[in-house]
């Protein structure tokens, strides 16, 4: 199973209420990474899982709040979003750092298409 | 620090034309670099890699290959089809990091 798979495929929600996106893969891998991708735009790094350890946050407002619950999950907890956090959401992953990490291969879901009224 | 530059796109070209899209990246060490393509409405797909100097990527007739000399990726294509259509992304991951840098992303268009 080389697929990454990401729920819900499309969310609307209000600045007020709270909602969450899944992420999971079944190839092993010990890092995931949530993307935030505008149109037209490549995609942004918010956050890196390195066995489920939070080893990258890009400076992400508090709003966004991601969970490792174990090495195949990753969630992200959105809270009190704003229209401007409007975009594709990515999930991604890849093998994990006792590899070599140049061959850091990431292996990308099919995003969650996030619209915040 | 480190960057990728893809060409500017839209890319316009008619069916079985050939395709060239070029990429070219400044990194410290020694990184290992990506096409992906972006279908619309989907994630980022795998194209094709290469992780170290002279290397050839290639997957469905897509080809780039690794030139350290010339810091260039560049994604070439004999004959595109109309199914090519998409965003094509160039990425470089630098040993010891976790992350990618993406380029801007280049739009291919084939018309019938």
């Amino acid at each position: 199973d080389t697929e990454v798979t990401q729920t819900p495929k499309h969310l609307v929600m209000g600045m007020t209420n709270k909602k969450s996106l899944k992420c999971e893969q079944h190839m092993g891998h010990r890092a995931m990474y949530w993307y935030k991708q505008k149109a037209k735009k490549p995609p942004e790094l918010m956050f890196v899982y390195s066995y489920e350890k939070l080893s990258i946050n890009e400076s992400v407002p508090s709003r966004f709040s991601p969970e490792c619950p174990n090495s195949s999950l990753l969630n992200l907890h959105l809270h009190a979003l704003q229209p401007e956090d409007s975009a594709l959401y990515l999930c991604a992953s890849s093998q994990g750092p006792e590899l070599a990490v140049s061959y850091n291969e990431q292996f990308f879901g099919p995003g969650t298409r996030l619209t915040v009224l | 620090g480190d960057s990728v530059t893809q060409m500017e796109g839209p890319v316009t070209l008619s069916e079985e034309a050939f395709l060239t899209i070029n990429c070219t990246y400044t990194a410290t060490g020694y990184p290992s670099l990506f096409w992906y393509v972006q279908y619309p409405g989907e994630g980022l797909q795998l194209l094709l890699k290469a992780t170290k100097a002279d290397d050839k990527g290639s997957n469905k007739g897509f080809e780039a290959t690794y030139r350290k000399e010339t810091t260039s990726f560049h994604l070439e294509k004999g004959s595109v089809q109309v199914s090519d259509s998409a965003v094509y992304f160039c990425a470089l991951s630098v040993g010891g990091t976790y992350k990618y840098i993406f380029g801007t992303g280049t739009r291919l268009k084939v018309l019938a």
